[in-house]
């Protein structure tokens, strides 16, 4: 069954340094997103982007973090000066095209395992 | 905003006990779903619910989605040790394509052997 892949599972940096981390959607999927989950609090939503650019952003995403799919397979959050508030499990999902699937499958993100990123 | 609550925040009971979890709004969503965290790892989907009373049963997990679709709720009979986890509710967020997620804080599942 195809999935997402997230690497690394666990990144561990020192603040003000940059991080990337890397996802690898569901290879005939369109949609993208970051969410994080910071220790005991709620999945947040961070971005979403298609088409090559970011279609919605939350408060949550600042000029520190930026995404890209460089190379059409992988989907990056790169979050440039990295704060001890970072510190979180960082999720990418994906999601089919609409026209693919009728409602509510296209409704449906599929999540990767997360990164834990800690922030010393 | 759209929030969702869930209730109770965290369970213990033992093995072989039924239990209910509930996920509740006062906004309306299109859908909810419901997904299973377990320690270290992503949310994985359980299922979707979209129509007001919708009843949808996986095994012995029983699924069910409010009348004003509002409100859902989830039941497991005969509760086993791999039930344990965090059950979280989500819905797409109303208004535009994107579709972006909002989720519950979840429900801490244990169920003791």
């Amino acid at each position: 069954e195809p999935e997402v892949t997230q690497t690394p599972s666990h990144q561990v940096t020192q603040m003000g340094q940059e991080v990337i981390l890397r996802c690898v959607p569901i290879s005939n999927h369109l949609y993208f997103y970051w969410y994080r989950q910071i220790l005991g609090q709620k999945v947040e939503f961070l971005v979403s982007f298609y088409n090559n650019e970011i279609s919605e952003k939350s408060e949550i995403f600042d000029d520190q973090f930026s995404v890209e799919r460089p190379d059409g397979s992988n989907f990056t959050l790169k979050i440039r000066s990295t704060k001890l508030e970072d510190s979180a499990m960082y999720f990418c999902a994906s999601r089919p095209r609409s026209d693919s699937y009728a409602f509510p499958l296209k409704n449906i993100q599929y999540f990767g395992a997360g990164t834990r990123l800690s922030v010393l | 905003t759209q929030l969702l609550e869930q209730s109770p925040q965290f369970l213990s009971i033992q093995e072989g006990e039924n239990l209910t979890v509930y996920c509740n709004s006062s906004s309306v969503f299109s859908s909810l779903q419901w997904y299973r965290q377990e320690p270290g790892e992503g949310p994985v989907l359980l299922v979707t619910v979209v129509t007001g009373g919708e009843v949808k049963k996986l095994k012995r997990l029983t699924f069910q989605f409010g009348d004003a679709r509002k409100d859902s709720s989830l039941h497991i009979t005969a509760a086993q040790p791999g039930d344990t986890g965090l059950y979280l509710c989500a819905g797409p967020h109303m208004g535009g394509s994107n579709y972006k997620l909002t989720f519950g804080k979840g429900t801490l599942l244990t169920v003791n052997p």
